[in-house]
């Protein structure tokens, strides 16, 4: 169980264009997910929290109006990547956020990634 | 100042060798610990963690780590390791935030498995 799907799992666009990047939680409810954003051989830097129906809380330093979250439904967040620059090329990873499912207390269950590159 | 620190940022051993990973914590996180695996251009995968409750933890793959307090240390151990374990390993630690948690992260521990 606690399974985090993510698509696309690749994506290449051209520089100008909007992005969008879904994740989903296959098996349980995530009234709460988490987006990342890894650099090559680095750790992962939280960009963002997203709750269901509320605002997205950014993290210092992340532009909101660039990264745009949305956070509909219990089971999908989406991450809009708008006006895509190379240097927003990287991996994003989400996470849903599972607590109180029986031995799963207060922990995060994270999604394949997406690979972004930006010519 | 750093709230999880990974001392090392690869670990070369030969397979069938013991390992260890350290990672220690500050107090800026609290005791709610994990081990997470992430292999090439995958997500993370949880290896185990630490709530409460017996110091020594055992996860899946045959990893282990021990909490200790008094070292404010969460080190990763498996007595023999194979060649697919390569992978990188992120120690993390919860930090409460305002109503939510979110997960502070090591830098990783590159492990490298040679035959």
């Amino acid at each position: 169980g606690a399974v985090v799907s993510q698509h696309p799992s690749r994506v290449i666009c051209k520089s100008g264009t909007s992005v969008k990047i879904e994740c989903r939680s296959l098996d349980f409810q995530a009234t709460t997910m988490f987006w990342y954003r890894q650099f090559p051989k680095k750790s992962l830097m939280l960009m963002a929290t997203s709750n269901e129906g509320s605002k997205a809380t950014y993290e210092q330093g992340v532009e909101k109006d660039k990264f745009l979250i949305n956070h509909a439904s219990l089971t999908l967040s989406t991450l809009t990547v708008t006006s895509a620059h190379p240097e927003d090329s990287s991996f994003y990873i989400c996470s849903g956020y599972l607590v109180g499912y029986p031995n799963t207390t207060d922990t995060q269950y994270f999604g394949p990634g997406t690979r972004l590159t930006v010519l | 100042a750093q709230s999880v620190t990974q001392l090392d940022s690869q670990v070369p051993v030969f397979e069938e060798a013991p390992v260890e990973l350290r990672c220690n914590y500050s107090s800026s996180v609290s005791v709610y610990l994990f081990w997470y695996v992430q292999y090439p251009n995958q997500g993370l995968q949880l290896l185990l963690k630490y709530l409460s409750g017996s110091t020594l933890v055992k996860g899946i793959n045959g990893f282990e780590a021990e909490f200790n307090k008094s070292q404010t240390s969460f080190h990763l151990r498996k007595p023999s390791v194979h060649i697919s374990d390569t992978a990188e390993y992120f120690c993390a630690g919860r930090k409460a935030l305002g109503g939510y948690n979110k997960l502070i992260f090591g830098a990783g521990t590159r492990l490298a498995v040679h035959p």
